[in-house]
């Protein structure tokens, strides 16, 4: 089974609308990372959440991660048509700082 | 944020030659390194981790002697596919560790084996 489920698997909202994915660890989240990507590119850092509660935002988008549940929220204000692409959440599962486990994506697309 | 390239961004080689992608940290030092592996529409599988002047540690399942991977600097790690298949035909991209925890990916090459 998949160690970071990613909901949903696809997202279609319209423009303006705010917007939700998670992102849940069947371990325990030592560092959890978001990227965007377009298809066929590589990954756009977005943020990294390290510390149970943490909350980070940047330009519109805003991520929070739960310890406890062992998830993390990607929230989207006010979405853009520049906000599409397949989001991934990495995480640290090992705690050893080094190599990142992904989901499998969520592909957000934005109707204008 | 910091920047990685990869190159070639885009390589079609013949089933049986030997393909190099090159990966590169250009405004910082990275004693780290990832390999990754990506197939339409799936997430990225971890193949190897590079580490600075030493061998890489490779993920079960994945042949080293057929991924030759070498970090020779602080700032660049190569992949070599020995012997390339069609089967080998994927999106590799690379990642590199910026003290002391953020990750940062190339932007990807695309191997097609003919």
């Amino acid at each position: 089974s998949q160690e970071l489920e990613q909901s949903p698997q696809s997202l279609i909202v319209q423009e303006g609308k705010n917007l939700t994915i998670n992102c849940t660890s069947s371990k325990t989240l030592y560092g959890l990372y978001w990227y965007k990507q377009k298809y066929g590119e590589g990954l756009i850092f977005l943020m990294m959440l390290q510390k149970g509660g943490e909350e980070k935002s940047h330009e519109k988008i805003t991520a929070k991660l739960d310890e406890k549940k062992q998830q993390s929220s990607l929230h989207i204000t006010a979405s853009q048509p520049s906000h599409a692409g397949i989001y991934l959440c990495g995480a640290d599962l090992t705690g050893a700082n080094s190599k990142l486990t992904f989901g499998k994506g969520i592909t957000l697309s934005v109707r204008p | 944020g910091a920047v990685v390239s990869q190159h070639p961004s885009w390589v079609i080689c013949k089933s049986g030659t030997s393909v190099k992608i090159e990966c590169r940290s250009l405004d910082f030092q990275a004693t780290t390194m990832f390999w990754y592996r990506q197939f339409p529409k799936q997430s990225l599988m971890l193949m190897a981790t590079s580490n600075e002047g030493s061998k890489a540690t490779y993920e079960q399942g994945v042949e080293k002697d057929k991924f030759l991977i070498n970090h020779a600097s602080l700032t660049l790690s190569t992949l070599t596919v020995t012997s390339a298949h069609p089967e080998d035909s994927s999106f590799y991209i690379c990642s590199a560790r910026d003290y002391p925890y953020e990750q940062y990916f190339g932007p990807g090459t695309r191997l097609t084996v003919t």
